[in-house]
């Protein structure tokens, strides 16, 4: 069964400056893999997925990840954080496992961007 | 427009009484997810129902959860005789089932306080 780690529980960083989120994932096979981000009392939303092609994936608001297969993660990067930024963030993986269909989540990391 | 609801947002109830929570899905969206999330833990993965095929129920942590889905559309997840380890926030997410590329879009959540 595929799982997914996310190494930091928290990551405060100073407005402006860059962050970089960490997840790893174990697979033996082909995955997808997504980032969510969840705002204080709401749902999660995506924001960014890779699926194939290029390993570097664009999502919304300035966010980009890096697929390497070799070092199986998956790590999301934003080169200078907002305020707006502070949220809870999920890295997932869609495996094989139960047929594709179900979404295996990380434990979240929460970004604490400080003015 | 709209977007996936849940109802209630917030549920207090005493342990041992049985509850339920409510799901309404996008228009159009022929799969519907379950997941539960827990304080530092990531989002774990309850139940799916996919069109008129037999739901998939793998993730229920014990018989005291159930779920259904009338009409294809709505979905009550019921869980009986509540326990304090089941406070969480109950998170439900649709999507339109197009293949292993599929995005699931998530609602609120329903944050459930056993006392």
């Amino acid at each position: 069964a595929q799982s997914v780690t996310q190494l930091d529980s928290q990551v405060p960083v100073f407005e402006e400056a860059p962050v970089e989120l960490r997840c790893n994932y174990s697979s033996s096979v082909s995955v997808y893999l997504f980032w969510y981000v969840q705002y204080p009392n709401q749902g999660l939303q995506l924001l960014l997925k890779y699926l194939s092609g290029s390993t570097l994936v664009k999502g919304i608001n300035g966010f980009e990840a890096e697929f390497n297969k070799s070092q199986t993660s998956f790590h999301l990067r934003k080169p200078s954080v907002h305020i707006s930024d502070t949220a809870e963030y999920f890295c997932a993986v869609r495996g094989p496992s139960g047929g594709y269909q179900k979404v295996t989540f990380g434990t979240g990391t929460k970004l604490q961007v400080i003015p | 427009g709209a977007g996936v609801s849940q109802s209630p947002s917030n549920k207090v109830t005493e342990k041992g009484k049985d509850v339920e929570l409510r799901c309404d899905p996008i228009s159009g969206h022929t799969a519907l997810y379950w997941y539960r999330q827990s304080l530092g833990q990531g989002l774990e993965f309850l139940i799916y129902f996919q069109g008129n095929s037999a739901p998939d129920k793998s993730g229920l942590p014990s018989d005291r959860f159930s779920a259904e889905r009338t009409g294809g559309s709505v979905s009550t997840l019921t869980i009986q005789r509540t326990q304090q380890e089941d406070s969480a926030v109950y998170l439900c997410a649709s999507s339109l089932a197009q293949g292993l590329t599929d995005t699931q879009y998530f609602g609120p959540g329903t944050r459930l306080t056993v006392l």
